[in-house]
């Protein structure tokens, strides 16, 4: 157990729908970051938070944006599915911000979202 | 663009065998260097990782790594797996400002066969 959890474990939707994923950070970080893991790759990075701003970005449209919250607990937000948005989605957090160097990400078991 | 190279998409081994995955990262400057493991319906976890010092690092359940700076390169190995090692591996860069993310590679399964 790494202490991130993300919730719902499995989602399906519909092409063109909006979907929420979330994700609660390990007790004491306050960096978080979201990837995608299509089927048979490695996870690509979407976005980092770190103290609720936006810290880094990966390769992706506008339609994915992501909240941090005060506790660090963190959103991700899809708009207008598409079906290659069908992925997993892995949190991980980490106790350092910027640089995040010389430290360690833990994930959590991911969300699996298919979309139809 | 950074990118991290893994030779070997599926590796098929019998128990007892030793182990080897390649890893190449493309990147000049100060790296951290990581190895995950991802067992059927289970996250991610940190095998080894490599911030300084020593390049030869040992991980958990017998796994080590060497990294070697010079062949940007970083590759894992073990003298004997065992059928519970069956799992994807992946081999994962975080480079000196950069934001923090981690690159990954597109992984190599690991199928040990008892």
């Amino acid at each position: 157990e790494t202490g991130v959890t993300q919730s719902p474990t499995h989602l399906i939707k519909t092409r063109g729908q909006q979907v929420t994923l979330r994700c609660s950070s390990q007790s004491g970080h306050n960096t978080v970051s979201w990837y995608q893991q299509a089927l048979g790759q490695g996870p690509q990075f979407i976005f980092q938070y770190y103290r609720e701003e936006e810290n880094g970005r990966g390769n992706f449209p506008p339609r994915f944006s992501g909240l941090q919250f005060p506790n660090y607990s963190s959103e991700l937000n899809v708009n207008a599915l598409e079906l290659d948005d069908s992925a997993l989605y892995l949190c991980a957090s980490s106790g350092k911000g910027t640089a995040m160097l010389n430290t360690e990400a833990f994930f959590g078991q991911g969300t699996r979202l298919t979309v139809v | 663009a950074q990118s991290v190279s893994q030779h070997n998409h599926h590796v098929i081994l019998s128990e007892a065998a030793s182990l080897e995955l390649g890893c190449n990262y493309s990147y000049g400057g100060t790296v951290n260097l990581f190895w995950y493991v991802q067992y059927p319906g289970q996250h991610l976890q940190l095998l080894l990782k490599y911030f300084s010092g020593d390049p030869l690092v040992k991980g958990i359940k017998g796994f080590e790594a060497e990294f070697i700076k010079s062949k940007f390169s970083f590759n894992l190995r073990k003298p004997s797996v065992q059928w519970s090692d069956t799992a994807e591996y992946f081999c994962a860069v975080n480079a000196h400002n950069q934001g923090g993310k981690l690159i990954f590679g597109q992984g190599t399964e690991l199928s040990v066969k008892p």
